[in-house]
C-alpha cells in the first residue's frame, strides 16, 4: 500500500494567489481529514469528511478556504487568495472509520510558504 | 470542547534511560487516547492507543498509562535509544463531536 499521497510537497507562492493541495486516501479508507500544523499552534483539524461528505468544517479559518472530496480517492484543499499567515505544514490522514477510535494515516504533508 | 495539555514540551535524555510524557484532558467524556509519534519531514505515525476501559497498555519499550479520575495519560520509553528522537503528540477524542484533539506535542531528544 502506497500510503496517504499529498501533493506538492513544498509550495511557496506570492500573496493574494491561489494555492491547491492535493491528497489521495489510502484505498478503503471511508473517512479523510485535513490538518494544519504550526509551530505556535500545533496540529489543527481544519475538515473531515465521512463517505466523501464533509462532516465538520469548524477548523476551517475563514471563507477563503475550501475543501472538497468529489470522489472517495481524491480531495483537495484551496486557499484563495493566500496571505503570509497561511504557511504551515498541511497534513491530509484516512481511516477506516472516523477517526474517532481508530488510526489515523497521515501523508507526509504539504509545506506552505507565501511571501 | 476539549482541551489536552502536554508537557513538556522539549524533553532530553541519556541512551538508555526513560522519558515520559504527560498529558491532561478536559472532558471526562472522553474514551480513546493515542499517541503519535512524528519524525522529522513526516506525518505523525501511530505508536500506540489506550481506551479508558484499561488503566495500561504495553508494547515492548512503550508503555502508556491512564487515570480517568485525574483525567491524565502518560507515555512511558524505557531504554531509549537515538531512534526514538522525534515529536510525540497526544491527543483525545471529543466524545460529541467525534474528532480528536491533540496536544502541543514534545520534541524528544536522545543524547548517545
Amino acid at each position: 500500500d502506497a500510503g496517504v499521497i499529498q501533493s506538492p510537497r513544498h509550495e511557496v507562492t506570492e500573496m493574494g494567489q491561489e494555492v491547491t493541495l492535493r491528497c489521495k486516501p489510502i484505498s478503503g479508507h471511508n473517512s479523510l481529514f485535513w490538518y494544519r500544523q504550526t509551530m505556535m499552534r500545533g496540529l489543527e483539524l481544519l475538515i473531515y469528511f465521512n463517505n466523501n461528505v464533509p462532516i465538520d468544517d469548524s477548523g476551517m479559518p475563514e471563507d477563503r478556504f475550501s475543501a472538497k472530496m468529489p470522489n472517495a480517492s481524491f480531495s483537495t484543499l484551496k486557499i484563495q487568495p493566500s496571505e503570509p499567515r497561511d504557511s504551515a505544514v498541511y497534513f491530509c490522514a484516512s481511516s477506516f472509520d472516523r477517526g474517532t477510535s481508530g488510526e489515523l494515516f497521515f501523508g507526509e504533508g504539504s509545506r506552505l510558504t507565501v511571501l | 470542547g476539549e482541551n489536552v495539555e502536554q508537557h513538556p514540551s522539549t524533553l532530553s535524555v541519556q541512551e538508555g534511560d526513560s522519558a515520559v510524557i504527560k498529558c491532561t484532558y478536559s472532558d471526562s467524556a472522553s474514551n480513546y487516547f493515542p499517541w503519535y509519534k512524528q519524525e522529522l519531514g513526516k506525518g505523525p505515525q501511530l505508536i500506540i492507543d489506550i481506551r479508558s476501559n484499561v488503566g495500561e497498555k504495553k508494547d515492548q519499550r512503550i508503555a502508556v498509562t491512564l487515570n480517568k479520575t485525574a483525567k491524565h495519560f502518560s507515555l512511558h520509553i524505557t531504554e531509549t535509544q537515538p531512534e526514538d528522537s522525534a515529536v510525540y503528540f497526544c491527543a483525545a477524542i471529543i466524545q460529541g463531536a467525534q474528532k480528536l484533539v491533540f496536544g502541543q506535542g514534545t520534541r524528544l531528544t536522545i543524547n548517545p
